[in-house]
Order: C-alpha cells, then structure tokens, then sequence
C-alpha cells in the first residue's frame, strides 16, 4: 500500500490568497484525520471524517477554513484568505476504525507558507 | 488544543546510550502510543499500549502504560544514529473519540556516533 498522500509537499504563498491541500488515505480506510502542527502548538486536530462524513470541526481555527471529502479517497482541506499565522506543516491521518481505530497513519505533510 | 506534558524537550546521547523519556497527563487515557517523526515526515507509529501496567516492547523500544493511566514511558536501548527524530508521545480515551488523539510536545532526540 503506498500509504496515506498528500499533496503538494510544499506551498508558498501570499497573504489573502486561496490554498488547497490535498489528502488520499489508504485504501479501505473509513477516517480520515486532517492535523496542523507548529512550533508552539503542536500538532492539533483540525477536523475528522467518516465515511466521508465529517463528524467534528471543533479544531478548524476560524471560517476561513474549511475542509471537504467528496469519496472516500480523496478530502481537500481549503484556507481562504490565507494568513501568515497559517504557516505551518499540515497533515492528513487515516485509520480503519473498528477497534484500532487509535492507530492513525500519517501522511509526510504539506508544508504550508504564507508571506 | 490540550497537551500531554512531556519530557525531556530535547537529548543529545553518544551512540550505544540507552534513552528514557515520558509522558503525563492530568487525566486518564484508555490508550497511550508512542510515534516517531524524521525530518520531513509524518509521525510513524512504533507502540501502542491498551492496559494499565503494560509493558510492551518492538525490538529496541520498551514502552509502559502507567498504573494510574496518566503516563506513559518509552525507553530505547543502545541507540544507534537512524534513532534520531522526534518522538511524540499520544493518549486516545477510546469509546467514540475515534482517532481523536492528545499528543505530547515531543522529545528531539539527537544521537552522536
């Protein structure tokens, strides 16, 4: 299995544009996890889906976030306007629920930076 | 969002050393995991701990659930270089907090050959 994707790797952008990051989860994998972490934070959860359904938001910082999952094997998660206090490396998480639904795997992240 | 307190913040250790670390929290956890972040990477599980006063090892890595479910401990014996990463610690309270995991600050562990 090629794992959890995320795409781009890498986004630089300026302030008041629009981002887009991209997640496909392993296959057969009904959560989904979208994570942001930096230096002073950590790493915080944004939103969670399942079955493509999101289940809780409660982490998305503000209305200029906003995260989708069309199908199973794919979910955006959209910043607009991007600030500079968006900054930070984002990542998406997936688990077959169940009884390891604790065990999370990672994708490598999007390294988000607004100017 | 709500941290676990863990420590140490950063070790710096000669190649062969054996590495402790731990976690706390002021709550009780149903789950605690160990995960393993490289530069560049997502967090990698290494181990997952389901009972109070478990100790669970995978290879050179021993991991314990506390007693009292508020802490957790993950020990590395003769460390070799590839050890180096950040290690974070995490507690999951199960039932239907699916995924919904508490995770430490992390520890930067740096390995001298």
């Amino acid at each position: 299995d090629a794992g959890v994707i995320q795409s781009p790797r890498h986004e630089v952008t300026e302030m008041g544009q629009e981002v887009t990051l991209r997640c496909k989860p392993i296959s057969g994998h009904d959560y989904l996890f979208w994570y942001r972490q930096t230096m002073m934070r950590g790493l915080e959860l944004l939103i969670y889906f399942n079955n493509n359904v999101p289940i809780d938001d409660s982490g998305m910082p503000e209305d200029r976030f906003s995260a989708k999952m069309p199908n199973a094997s794919f979910s955006t998660l959209k910043i607009q306007p991007s600030e500079p206090r968006d900054s930070a490396v984002y990542f998406c998480a997936s688990t077959l629920g169940g009884a390891t639904n604790e065990k999370l795997f990672f994708g490598s992240g999007t390294q988000l930076s607004v100017l | 969002g709500q941290q676990l307190n863990q420590s140490p913040q950063s070790m710096f250790i000669q190649e062969g050393e054996d590495v402790s670390m731990n976690c706390t929290s002021s709550s009780i956890f149903n789950t605690w995991l160990w995960y393993k972040q490289d530069p560049g990477e997502g967090p990698v599980l290494l181990i997952a701990l389901y009972k109070a006063g478990e100790l669970t090892s995978n290879g050179r890595l021993t991991a314990q659930f506390g007693i009292t479910r508020k802490d957790s401990f993950l020990n590395i014996s003769a460390s070799i270089p590839s050890d180096v990463g950040i290690y974070f610690c995490a507690g999951h309270r199960g039932g239907t907090s699916y995924g919904k995991l508490t995770f430490g600050q992390g520890t930067i562990l740096t390995v001298h050959p």
